[in-house]
């Protein structure tokens, strides 16, 4: 059972666009929401994460909007350039649930120019 | 701070050989995570450790596959007589485990690449 679901799995973005990435989780229980940015040979690397205490959370041109009662979130980024064009994780996580993370599937973004 | 260290980074195996990947989790971090990724594909979650325990295996093949981490010394993650299937970049992270509202931030090493001849 996929516990996060993450959508679309590619998605392709004009220079100057906003890439919009979205996941649905199933657990309640969780309590941290982070986002990962891959680059290809690279491990990947945390780029924002939420709690489910605020709506939305902006770093730059990144930004996680989070809807409770539906149990989604979702990465806007603004601006998209061709250098943010890599792979993008969402995941899931909670003491609760024994501090494990649970991935999406990943979308791989194109920007470009 | 290091960050998670993984090494080696790349490693070529022949067919039945045993293969050694080692994690050094960040300083402060007691629980360790290893995934899998296959090229273009998604994070597979392996095993998640703590210091000389095993809480969650249940992403192991049953057969083949182990990992460990000791009170003193990396996590390891052995592969013994592997098949060509395993060939595919695995990822270590390492986490501090906070279970109060403290972000229980996982961080990722760089991965080992393992090639099967």
């Amino acid at each position: 059972q996929q516990q996060v679901k993450q959508s679309p799995q590619s998605l392709i973005v004009q220079k100057g666009g906003i890439s919009i990435i979205n996941c649905a989780y199933e657990n309640t229980a969780f309590d941290y929401f982070p986002w990962y940015q891959q680059f290809p040979g690279k491990g990947p690397a945390l780029l924002i994460a939420i709690r489910p205490d605020v709506s939305e959370k902006k770093e730059g041109r990144f930004t996680i909007s989070f809807n409770k009662s539906a149990k989604q979130f979702s990465l806007h980024i603004m601006d998209s350039q061709p250098g943010d064009s890599a792979t993008y994780f969402c995941a899931a996580s909670s003491p609760i649930t024994g501090n494990q993370f649970y991935f999406g599937t990943g979308t791989s973004l194109t920007v470009i120019p | 701070n290091a960050g998670v260290m993984q090494n080696p980074r790349h490693l070529v195996r022949r067919r039945g050989q045993e293969a050694r990947l080692r994690c050094s989790p960040m300083k402060g971090h007691s629980h360790v995570y290893w995934y899998r990724q296959l090229p273009e594909e998604g994070l597979k979650f392996m095993v998640y450790l703590q210091k000389e325990n095993i809480i969650d295996e249940s992403g192991m093949p049953k057969e083949r596959f182990s990992a460990e981490f000791p009170k003193e010394g990396p996590s390891i993650l052995r592969i013994q007589q592997v098949v060509r299937g395993d060939s595919a970049a695995y990822f270590c992270a390492s986490s501090p485990g906070q279970a109060i509202s403290g972000a229980n931030v996982l961080t990722f090493g760089a991965g080992s690449r393992l090639t099967v001849l």
